[in-house]
């Protein structure tokens, strides 16, 4: 098992429809979670992070946790054809400093 | 400028050299990690450093592979008689001071991309 997984994709919406990214992580003990977005050629760039459970809104993105199922998502409200892009999802383990990454999702917003 | 810096931003060697890659944190950070991504796959950490120590290289090949952050100037990830699968996007994150939950997001430079020839 993937200690990080993600559904590789793509996911194809419409423009101004919701994106539902999901996330799933193996160590229980985890305690930080991290969204990044990756142009393509280009570097990650952070999105948001949460590290309760429930959920997290900032403008067009909301960030769900739920550390009994690990499980976290990403929302994208509003969807543009500039938030085609891979997703990263990354999750930081109990008692350690490395963040593991998920092989990320990408995402195509039709115009 | 003050995000993450890394340099060069490409760089070519032929098969048995060395290549350094060198990343500068962001002002005020100081928790260096390195990561390698092939083409159309995720980002494998390597190592995490902080001032003058390395805290985590489980990432890290055991033959080949070092890297430092001293005291004074950048970190640095080195490859020694690099081979054709050395080809990659080697990115750099900084981190600030480890002082509550909310200090552990990472900031990720431009990358350098190593082609091996």
């Amino acid at each position: 098992q993937k200690e990080v997984e993600q559904n590789s994709g793509p996911l194809s919406v419409p423009e101004g429809a919701i994106a539902s990214l999901n996330c799933t992580y193996s160590d229980r003990g985890s305690q930080s979670f991290f969204w990044y977005r990756q142009y393509s050629g280009k570097s990650p760039e952070l999105i948001m992070f949460i590290y309760s459970n429930g959920d997290k809104e900032d403008g067009r993105f909301t960030a769900q946790l739920n550390k009994a199922s690990q499980y976290v998502s990403l929302l994208i409200r509003d969807s543009q054809p500039s938030d085609s892009a891979t997703y990263l999802c990354a999750v930081r383990g109990a008692g350690g400093f490395k963040t593991i990454f998920g092989a990320g999702t990408r995402l195509f917003v039709k115009a | 400028n003050a995000g993450v810096m890394q340099n060069p931003r490409h760089l070519v060697r032929r098969r048995g050299q060395e290549a350094r890659l060198r990343c500068s944190p962001m002002k005020g950070h100081s928790h260096v990690y390195w990561y390698r991504q092939l083409p159309e796959e995720g980002l494998k950490f390597m190592v995490y450093l902080q001032k003058e120590n390395i805290i985590d290289e489980s990432g890290m090949p055991k033959e080949r592979f070092s890297a430092e952050f001293p005291k004074e100037g950048p970190s640095i990830l080195r490859i020694q008689q690099v081979v054709r699968g050395d080809s990659a996007a080697y990115f750099c994150a900084s981190s600030p001071t480890l002082t509550g939950a909310s200090s552990y997001e990472q900031y990720f430079g431009p990358g350098t991309r190593l082609t091996v020839t």
